[in-house]
């Protein structure tokens, strides 16, 4: 199995602060990436798919990057809306894999 | 819009068999579709997936236990985990595969409970 290793497991910010976190593959040549924003007794929501492509209706703030086993999402300017936990997914390689989330939680 | 609704019992006693139901509407059932489960407090779990040919993928950890099946003149997938234990309570949601395994569509879920 791929594992994915998000980093970091908590993050502490302030509304406005720019973050980032970061998911390491366990295998290179991971393409398909995509990373979700999970609130509290809902759903997962997919933001980013293919590593970079925003999805439909996801505010700009947002971006992915990465390829091989390094990918990142980036949250321009911390919004009170992006408290939350955030999971990566590889669907390069079956099983398809989660990373095990980072919390991103007001400063 | 998509729109996905899981249902099926909240509780199933240990050695027993799992079964949910994903009721899809306001789109085709033509994609794949996928059960993930996330236990308690923790991360998330691919399960499988199933298209609506009827072909499918299972996760090997839960291989040997699960079925995923559609039934596509009902807009219905389903989701089999036979001799269930505590380690099978979660909550377990279907989802839309949107490109190849992301997914852009998912049910509210279903907390399923395994205690006798």
């Amino acid at each position: 199995d791929i594992q994915m290793t998000q980093s970091p497991s908590t993050l502490s910010a302030n509304v406005g602060d720019r973050v980032t976190i970061t998911c390491r593959a366990s295998q290179s040549f991971v393409d398909w990436v995509a990373w979700y924003q999970q609130k509290p007794g809902k759903a997962p929501k997919l933001l980013i798919y293919k590593a970079s492509t925003l999805e439909s209706g996801v505010p700009s703030r947002f971006s992915g990057s990465g390829s091989g086993t390094e990918f990142s999402l980036t949250i321009s300017s911390l919004q009170p809306d992006d408290f939350a936990m955030y999971y990566c997914q590889q669907y390069t390689g079956y099983p398809w894999t989660f990373g095990q989330g980072t919390k991103v939680e007001i400063k | 819009q998509v729109q996905l609704q899981e249902s099926g019992p909240g509780l199933v006693k240990p050695s027993e068999t799992l079964s949910l139901t994903c009721t899809v509407s306001g789109g085709s059932i033509g994609s794949y579709w996928s059960w993930i489960r996330q236990p308690p407090g923790r991360g998330l779990e691919w399960i499988g997936y199933v298209y609506n040919s009827g072909s499918t993928y299972y996760n090997p950890s839960l291989k040997s236990r699960v079925t995923i099946s559609v039934d596509t003149s009902k807009n219905q997938l389903s989701l089999m985990l036979t001799s269930v234990t505590a380690a099978d309570t979660a909550t377990y949601y279907c989802a839309k595969d949107k490109n190849g395994g992301a997914f852009d569509y998912w049910g509210q879920g279903a907390l399923v409970t395994v205690s006798s």
